[in-house]
């Protein structure tokens, strides 16, 4: 079956890097999608990656290796602002219309 | 530009009765996808409309259904509440590509739904 794995919640310190882990195993694979939560507020989108490698975007980045099922979102500089969830999406080609499968989210906690 | 907008924002209900929500995309987007976020909880997608017509569905029962109008706007109802179904419903609006699936999607603010 479809399922996409995120660490539940991660602590990171205010101005460290923080790597938020997404591993998935899905039918098929047609790019994933990385979105920022904060509580109370609707999802925003932050990354997309459908080949191999590194997209850098400011303080974020997101890699993806196709061959291992496994992303990562990198937050650098950390922010109190960037406390947030953080959700992962896998468009799954195995799915009629390629239709996106969620993770259950990262709750990321930034301490001063 | 603007966003994607949902209504009501704040919604307070009885068990047993309906409700329907509604949802307006961006303009020029025509697919529409539904969630319901429960606290602590991902998306749990409901299903997805483009052109009319229903392209993806959730693992949700039949008293959750939608519709989306020729002009996009979308509507999704809820029969027979019951207090499991007091969550947050999102509304999400993007382009298609060539392939099918969908581009980055666009979240509304929510529809909050108490079910008392």
């Amino acid at each position: 079956g479809q399922n996409i794995d995120q660490p539940t919640e991660m602590t990171a310190t205010e101005g460290a890097i923080v790597q938020i882990n997404c591993t998935y195993q899905t039918s098929g694979f047609n790019g994933l999608f990385w979105y920022q939560q904060h509580a109370g507020e609707a999802p925003t989108f932050l990354s997309y990656n459908v080949l191999d490698g590194l997209e850098e975007k400011g303080r974020f980045s997101s890699f993806l290796s196709r061959s291992k099922g496994y992303s990562y979102l990198l937050l650098k500089e950390l922010q109190m602002k960037d406390s947030a969830s953080y959700l992962c999406a896998v468009r799954d080609t195995g799915k009629s219309n390629y239709q996106l499968i969620w993770g259950a989210g990262t709750k990321l906690i930034i301490k001063p | 530009k603007a966003g994607v907008t949902q209504t009501p924002r704040y919604l307070i209900k009885t068990r047993g009765q309906q409700v329907t929500l509604s949802c307006s995309p961006i303009s020029g987007h025509r697919s529409v996808s539904w969630y319901q976020q429960t606290p602590g909880q991902g998306l749990q997608f409901l299903f997805e409309y483009f052109s009319e017509t229903q392209r993806n569905k959730g693992n949700f029962p039949g008293r959750f259904s939608g519709r989306q109008f020729s002009n996009s706007r979308s509507e999704m109802n809820v029969s027979t509440l019951e207090l499991g179904d007091s969550a947050l419903y999102l509304c999400a609006s993007s382009l298609l590509s060539r392939t099918g699936g969908t581009y980055e999607q666009y979240f509304g603010p929510g529809t909050r739904l108490t079910v008392t």
